[in-house]
């Protein structure tokens, strides 16, 4: 069964507007975490955002920002201001116990200028 | 840079020849991973080391052999590859515990003819 779920294989948005990936996760962990990965066209997997399942208050970094919703297993991610670098792929991920971290199938995010 | 470094960075074989992905991080972690990228599929995970041991391997063909001399260095030895093994290699190190995730190299787009 797919542990990591991203339902939007691509999504499109306007230079300068908002947007939220989404992301649902399966664990039977009480302990786990939750992370975001960009990766453009270079093929580079650059480390966006991390929510751990006991943080009470949802993670922010710069212009990330991840709706962490635990009774709903989501873990949404929402970039403000999107800029032409934000251009990508998006990978939501889950480390459980043992340090192994599963990967999502990825969202592909155009932003429009 | 990010880190860790990958090389080489795109690598054409034939399927009787026999190469290497070379994969350095100088960041200390103590554990290193080989995952695979293909086309429209997650991140599979080949790989897992810790402290240079080998601690997981999800049943990976024996025509891939990985190698990780001390802590800063892992290889992937590749030989009588198919034409389905043409994918994205990426590796990745991180610290035992930690709550950043991985850091991951730029990955080797290998090629099968």
């Amino acid at each position: 069964a797919q542990k990591i779920t991203q339902t939007q294989p691509g999504m499109f948005v306007q230079e300068k507007e908002a947007v939220t990936l989404d992301c649902t996760y399966d664990t039977s962990d009480q302990s786990y975490g939750l992370f975001w990965y960009k990766q453009p066209s270079s093929g580079e997997m650059i480390f966006l955002i991390y929510q751990g399942s006991y943080d009470e208050q949802n993670a922010t970094e710069g212009r990330y920002s991840l709706n962490f919703q635990k009774a709903r297993k989501s873990a949404n991610l929402v970039i403000s201001a999107s800029q032409l670098g934000d251009s990508a792929m998006y990978f939501c991920a889950m480390r459980e116990a043992g340090d192994k971290v599963i990967f999502g199938p990825g969202t592909s995010l155009s932003v429009i200028p | 840079e990010t880190g860790v470094t990958q090389t080489p960075r795109h690598l054409v074989m034939g399927m009787t020849n026999k190469k290497s992905l070379k994969c350095e991080q100088h960041l200390g972690h103590n554990a290193m991973y080989w995952y695979k990228q293909s086309a429209k599929k997650p991140l599979e995970l080949m790989f897992v080391y810790s402290l240079e041991e080998r601690v997981e391997n999800n049943s990976v063909p024996s025509r891939f052999s990985p190698e990780c001399p001390n802590s800063s260095h892992l290889f992937l030895h590749l030989h009588t590859l198919q034409p389905e093994d043409s994918a994205l290699y990426l590796c990745a190190s991180s610290q035992e515990e930690g709550e950043f995730g991985y850091t991951f190299g730029s990955g080797t787009r290998l090629t099968v003819v």
